[in-house]
């Protein structure tokens, strides 16, 4: 199995430009999990989807940020307009049906933003 | 609300010693438990994992972990250390009836002297 593949590995963007960051779960997971992790705040969840629908977006720090899962097989974490304190790794990882495996996520290689 | 503590943020050993990583945990019911490993520029990788039984579980790359319930921990050990398993780790505890979610600890980082 390929694991979750997350694009771009790298990005640098100046302030107040649009940036996506892409996520690819494991085939046949259920669960799709976008986390920020930073020094200061340590590894914060942010939004997750079950079968492709967001449960829980509190996380979500703001109205710039946005996510979207159109199918099983891709999400989308987007932050429109980006500003410096957003300069973070994003971690995209999925997991199976809680009741076959609860909580065991995998998680992608992540995606480093920074922001100018 | 579950919560998870670790509470050596920063721990140096020497090649070849033993290793232990504290966790506490709060949590009402049973916990699921997990140990993640996280090495520089890479995601969290699964080490090990508790639900249910015999409460020393191993896990990957030598590493092992025993729940205590009435100590509400479950410490990570690794009876000789390498110098590749410098990297920070998390203990996070999830439940089945919170639809997968898992909450994490701050993270332990592991520096292995020669």
């Amino acid at each position: 199995d390929a694991g979750v593949i997350q694009s771009p590995r790298h990005e640098v963007t100046e302030m107040g430009q649009e940036v996506t960051l892409r996520c690819k779960p494991i085939s046949g997971h259920d669960y799709l999990f976008w986390y920020r992790q930073t020094m200061m705040r340590g590894l914060e969840l942010l939004i997750y989807f079950n079968n492709n629908v967001p449960i829980d977006d509190s996380g979500m720090p703001e109205d710039r940020f946005s996510a979207k899962m159109p199918n099983a097989s891709f999400s989308t974490l987007k932050i429109q307009p980006s500003e410096p304190r957003d300069s973070a790794v994003y971690f995209c990882a999925s997991s199976l049906e809680p009741q076959v495996a609860p909580g065991e996520l995998f998680f992608g290689e992540g995606s480093r933003l920074t922001v100018l | 609300a579950q919560s998870v503590t670790q509470p050596d943020i920063h721990i140096t050993v020497s090649e070849g010693a033993s290793l232990e990583l504290r966790c506490n945990y709060s949590y009402g019911a049973t916990p699921y438990l997990f140990w993640y490993v996280q090495s520089p520029g890479q995601g969290l990788q699964l080490l090990l994992k508790y639900f249910s039984g015999d409460t020393l579980v191993q896990g990957i790359k030598g590493f092992e972990a025993e729940f205590k319930r009435s100590q509400s921990s479950f410490n990570l050990r690794k009876p000789s250390v390498h110098w590749s398993d410098a990297a920070e780790y998390f203990c996070a505890v999830g439940a089945a009836g919170n639809a997968g979610k898992s909450t994490f600890g701050d993270g332990t980082t592991l520096t292995v002297k020669p």
